[in-house]
């Protein structure tokens, strides 16, 4: 079935650090591809998308490249800030017709 | 626009009771999704529902049931509370389940269950 793996946790930065979160998966077809991020005491907010191979979604300074031939979809951002910490979720809707997200990474900005 | 209601947004309940949860969708959202998510197990899918149908469903025993109304709110009632129910429940909501790709989903603020 659908599968993703993500990054382990937890990640602590400096400000203006570069930040990558790894995601890879496994699903049949051609899933679209999310990143949602999760605030303290919050719902989920969806980030970015992409519905195709090659496709780059990107949001807030974040950006993350569908990549078919690897199955990933890291998530990149140049210089994150401290409003950027926050829980991550990579999260694919593929066969079964429903979204399944990784285990999430904490992401921790430090002034 | 009004984003996803969820409420109540804290519950506690006994083990043994049932609990009912509610969730209305964004203006024009026909397709509402529940999800579980605990810091065991992470974000998991409960089922959706589109048109007052239910379109797909996840592992979860039948003490776990929904329903939607014809103005698409729905609510979610689990049956028999255990203490491993406790957890923090999201409902999303899309345009409809095939639009979803192109469109997202939008999450509520969910629902803090604690079974004690």
């Amino acid at each position: 079935g659908d599968s993703v793996t993500q990054m382990e946790g937890p990640v602590t930065l400096s400000e203006e650090a570069f930040l990558t979160i790894n995601c890879t998966y496994t699903a049949t077809g051609y899933p679209s591809l999310f990143w949602y991020v999760q605030y303290p005491g919050e719902g989920l907010q969806l980030l970015l998308k992409a519905t195709k191979a090659d496709d780059k979604g990107s949001n807030k300074g974040f950006e993350a490249t569908y990549r078919k031939e690897t199955t990933s979809f890291h998530l990149e951002k140049g210089s994150v800030q401290v409003s950027d910490s926050a829980v991550y979720f990579c999260a694919l809707k593929g066969s079964a017709r429903q979204l399944t997200f990784g285990s999430g990474t904490q992401l921790t900005v430090l002034p | 626009k009004a984003g996803v209601t969820q409420t109540p947004r804290y519950l506690i309940k006994t083990r043994g009771q049932q609990v009912t949860l509610s969730c209305s969708p964004i203006s024009g959202h026909r397709s509402v999704s529940w999800y579980q998510q605990t810091p065991g197990q992470g974000l998991q899918f409960l089922f959706e529902y589109f048109s007052e149908t239910q379109r797909n469903k996840g592992n979860f025993p039948g003490r776990f049931s929904g329903r939607q109304f014809s103005n698409s709110r729905s609510e979610m009632n689990v049956s028999t509370l255990e203490l491993g129910d406790s957890a923090l429940y999201l409902c999303a909501s899309s345009l409809g389940p095939d639009r979803a790709e192109l469109y997202g989903y939008t999450f509520g603020s969910g629902t803090r269950l604690t079974v004690v």
